[in-house]
């Protein structure tokens, strides 16, 4: 189906460490994987992406991983920094043009 | 750059009144969407303008809403009446092919 499951809905993690978030999805035509962050107040801003040709991608403290075969991507935040609290969404592009958001995850980063 | 614009960044209604939320998307984009966020459905797509057309629509709750896209740099949603269970907040997003889509910095809903 269109949807995409995100987990977890909450991650509290201390400064410095590691933050996980699993997104999977059902639907095997999806070949475009975006990782979006939200601040309070603001729209959503796309931080990372993968397409399904790739398996892993990774700029700086932020990498992405996505298993085709098992349909579940991840992102995974190392050192994290109080400015790395937000909330972050999944998506997957199908039809060309819609993407499908997860849920989100809302992460905090304890000083 | 400017980025997607949106207006009004808030707005407040009462119950039957007409709303108009407005978008600039940015310039040389050729494909533009509205999507509604709220904490129970999350972000949904509304409705996806290609080249000023409207292609997709089906996420558009109801008669109630109508969206247009008269030229290449304005779009507008609007709610005709508004209701209570339409408070959301409403983004704007824009992006050229299948790039990156850009968001604007939304139109926070109240419709009392």
């Amino acid at each position: 189906g269109e949807n995409v499951e995100q987990h977890p809905s909450t991650l509290s993690v201390q400064e410095g460490d590691s933050a996980v978030i699993k997104c999977t999805y059902s639907d095997s035509a999806s070949n475009y994987f975006p990782w979006y962050k939200q601040e309070l107040g603001k729209g959503p801003q796309l931080i990372i992406d993968i397409r399904s040709n790739v398996g892993e991608k990774k700029d700086q403290r932020i990498a992405v991983t996505l298993n085709k075969t098992a349909k579940h991507f991840s992102l995974h935040i190392t050192e994290t920094q109080p400015e790395d609290s937000a909330v972050y969404f999944c998506a997957r592009r199908f039809d060309d043009y819609k993407l499908s958001f997860g849920a989100g995850t809302t992460v905090t980063v304890r000083a | 750059d400017a980025g997607v614009i949106q207006s009004p960044r808030h707005e407040v209604t009462e119950m039957g009144q007409e709303v108009t939320l407005r978008c600039k998307p940015i310039s040389g984009h050729n494909s533009l969407f509205w999507y509604r966020q709220t904490m129970m459905r999350g972000l949904e797509l509304l409705i996806y303008f290609n080249n000023n057309v409207p292609i997709d629509d089906s996420g558009m709750p109801e008669d109630r809403f109508s969206a247009k896209m008269p030229n290449a740099s304005f779009s507008t949603l609007k709610i005709q009446p508004s209701e209570p269970r339409d408070s959301a907040v409403y983004f704007c997003a824009s992006n050229l092919g299948p790039g990156e889509l850009f968001f604007g910095e939304g139109s926070r809903l109240t419709v009392l």
